[in-house]
């Protein structure tokens, strides 16, 4: 089956300008994560998808980051305007959701460099 | 919440045997996912621990402690394609999250 794919695989951007990143996730799979990953750090849950409705966004921030699942499909995730502190792997992940036990499926992430 | 504790960075040589410990405290628990991460890769999930006790998937082993909110990855016959970054997620019962730590950055030398 393919895999989690994301879109663009780089992105280099100045401080203030906005940039989207597109997720589609593995056919099926009803909850899709975005998450941040800074270099030398774990990846950090920014927000989580059942279908189109939000489980969890609380580490989000909301001031300059959204994100929407509209057909309960793919997604997008956009900064506007972007920081410097926003230079990280954005990293999107879906899950079944049909067992407790089942692990989440990882996209190869999007890069981004905001100098 | 969830606060998981990990080495940031471990060494070990080809063909040894090393362990990369977790300790997490969680207010609800499922289990504890393994996963790995090479440079500039996406994680790939590794190892999935529901019951306490060792849980053996040819090179590497996982081990779970639940009365002591500790785990345990134990990767055998060490290969230099082994250097990656090891994530330790404790899964919070009742929801479908995956929380990480900030992972052991694992080197091999030959």
């Amino acid at each position: 089956e393919a895999g989690v794919a994301q879109s663009p695989r780089y992105k280099i951007i100045e401080k203030r300008q906005s940039v989207a990143f597109w997720c589609n996730p593995i056919s099926g799979h009803a909850t899709l994560y975005w998450y941040q990953q800074i270099l030398g750090q774990g990846p950090k849950l920014l927000i989580q998808f059942q279908n189109n409705g939000v489980v969890d966004d609380s580490q989000l921030p909301k001031d300059r980051f959204s994100a929407e699942r509209l057909k309960g499909v793919d997604s997008t995730l956009k900064i506007q305007p972007a920081k410097l502190e926003d230079s990280a792997v954005y990293l999107c992940a879906s899950n079944p959701f049909n067992s407790m036990n089942t692990e989440a499926f990882f996209g190869q992430g999007t890069r981004l460099t905001v100098v | 919440g969830q606060n998981i504790d990990q080495p940031t960075e471990m060494t070990a040589t080809e063909g040894a045997i090393v362990q990369i410990n977790c300790t997490y405290q969680t207010s609800g628990f499922n289990g504890l996912f393994w996963y790995q991460q090479h440079a500039g890769e996406a994680p790939t999930f590794l190892s999935y621990n529901v019951l306490d006790g060792l849980e053996e998937k040819g090179r590497f082993s996982s081990f779970l402690s639940r009365s002591k909110g500790y785990s345990y990855l134990l990767l055998k016959e060490l290969q230099m394609k082994d250097s990656a970054s090891y994530l330790c997620a404790p899964y919070p019962s009742g929801t479908y999250k995956y929380i990480f730590g900030t992972g052991t950055r694992l080197k091999v030398l030959a």
